[in-house]
């Protein structure tokens, strides 16, 4: 069965470093999420991506944040200098699109912590 | 604003039945799901309701009103291994995706 996976599935990091988080979303999807889950919080909304370019964002989704589809595989997020409130489980989501029942399917998620 | 509600937490007994409410305020409605959430692992996928109605699968069943904007997921023949966070979320007129914040359900023996 398809799948959306993610890498890293944990990953540890400096306060101030670049961190990128990968996503493969199910490969005949065209809408792709990416959320955050501070522990013990609800899921949040980073960022939608469709055709592209980012389609909507969150608050949440400041300038050190950014995504990009560098092939026709892969989409990833990119934390520019981490804060320690970035520590948070990264979900990617990816939706079929078109006449879809817009059910996303979520990868494992990529767990951040920042010291 | 957009809005989702549902409670923080609820306790059942194992082998007993649960109703989990939801009710919602956004501007549109494209569907309404509910998701399950163990503690460290992503939502998993539960249910779709888009017209008003009564949904089964299994021990599980998600009733929706949209007249109401209120939903709510049933659990019968509760498990240890429901033992997890259960997340209503409705896609607005944009097909996003707007979460409650997550029933967390303890079963106990």
């Amino acid at each position: 069965e398809p799948e959306v996976t993610q890498t890293p599935s944990h990953q540890v990091t400096q306060m101030g470093q670049e961190v990128i988080l990968r996503c493969v979303p199910i490969s005949n999807h065209l809408y792709f999420y990416w959320y955050r889950q501070i522990l013990g919080q609800k899921v949040e909304f980073l960022v939608s991506f469709y055709n592209n370019e980012i389609s909507e964002k969150s608050e949440i989704f400041d300038d050190q944040f950014s995504v990009e589809r560098p092939d026709g595989s892969n989409f990833t997020l990119k934390i520019r200098s981490t804060k320690l409130e970035d520590s948070a489980m990264y979900f990617c989501a990816s939706r079929e699109g078109g006449r879809d029942t817009g059910e996303l399917f979520f990868g494992e998620g990529s767990r951040l912590t920042v010291l | 604003g957009q809005n989702i509600d549902q409670p923080t937490e609820m306790t059942a007994t194992e082998g007993a039945i649960v109703q989990i409410n939801c009710t919602y305020q956004t501007s549109g409605f494209n569907g309404l799901f509910w998701y399950q959430q163990h503690a460290g692992e992503a939502p998993t996928f539960l249910s779709y309701n888009v017209l008003d109605g009564l949904e089964e699968k299994g021990r599980f069943s998600s009733f929706l009103s949209r007249s109401k904007g209120y939903s709510y997921l049933l659990l019968k023949e509760l498990q240890m291994k429901d033992s997890a966070s259960y997340l209503c979320a409705v896609t607005d007129s944009n097909y996003q995706l707007i979460w409650g914040a997550g029933t967390k359900l303890i079963i106990k023996p």
